[in-house]
């Protein structure tokens, strides 16, 4: 049973494109987050979100939206991809003071 | 500024040998200080949180410490194993800047269990 899952694992594109990834937690949690990984391994958060508040961190370009249709999704659309977003991309949800991380979506952009 | 510093970067050792690895912070004021580790190709998965009151946590064969005055944790891996190759990251959360960020990320310790 996968508590955290994200589509797709891998996405290649072009740069310019506009592209979305979906993430999906059957867990329940009231809170959800988009972190991106650098080359270097550092974990930042971009967004958190419950059914209440969204929390933008204010160093995410604006062509990062995130898109949540219900408590159980937060997707994550990114517009005119650039270079510099390659990337692997992590969504989490949270209960108390835990977080479960998805299993990440590499992004490549061409 | 808060940071978080983990060291080493990267570590060989021979299975059934024990590690330690380290990681200091700047975070204040402090709330909780969290181990994950991350497999390759994967999410980080907790592994111990501990609030500023706690010296010492396991899990397992992981136990991990901490002592807020000094600001550092350590995470202490007895008899290691294959399946112990990964990234293990320190994470610690305090008070929510103007970003809305309360997390903190440590860089990670890359670990390699050989056989």
């Amino acid at each position: 049973d996968t508590a955290v899952s994200q589509t797709p694992k891998y996405l290649v594109t072009q740069m310019g494109n506009d592209k979305s990834i979906k993430c999906e937690q059957n867990l329940g949690h009231d809170t959800m987050y988009w972190y991106k990984q650098d080359s270097k391994k550092f974990l930042k958060i971009m967004f958190s979100y419950n059914n209440k508040e969204l929390i933008i961190n204010e160093t995410v370009p604006n062509r990062f939206s995130p898109k949540s249709p219900d408590k159980a999704h937060l997707n994550l659309h990114i517009n005119s991809l650039e270079l510099g977003d390659s990337a692997v991309y992590f969504c989490a949800s949270r209960l108390g003071a835990t977080q479960y991380f998805g299993p990440g979506t590499r992004l490549t952009v061409l | 500024k808060n940071q978080v510093e983990q060291s080493p970067q990267s570590l060989i050792i021979l299975e059934g040998k024990n590690c330690t690895l380290q990681c200091n912070y700047t975070v204040s004021p402090f709330s909780n200080l969290r181990w994950y580790k991350q497999d390759t190709g994967r999410g980080p998965v907790s592994l111990t949180i501990m609030t500023f009151s706690e010296n010492t946590k396991s899990n397992g064969r992981y136990t991990a410490t901490l002592d807020a005055d000094t600001k550092q944790s350590s995470l202490h891996i007895t008899a290691s194993q294959l399946s112990d190759s990964a990234s293990y990251i320190c994470v610690v959360s305090g008070p929510r800047d103007n970003a809305g960020n309360m997390l903190t990320f440590g860089g990670g310790t890359r670990l390699m269990v050989k056989p």
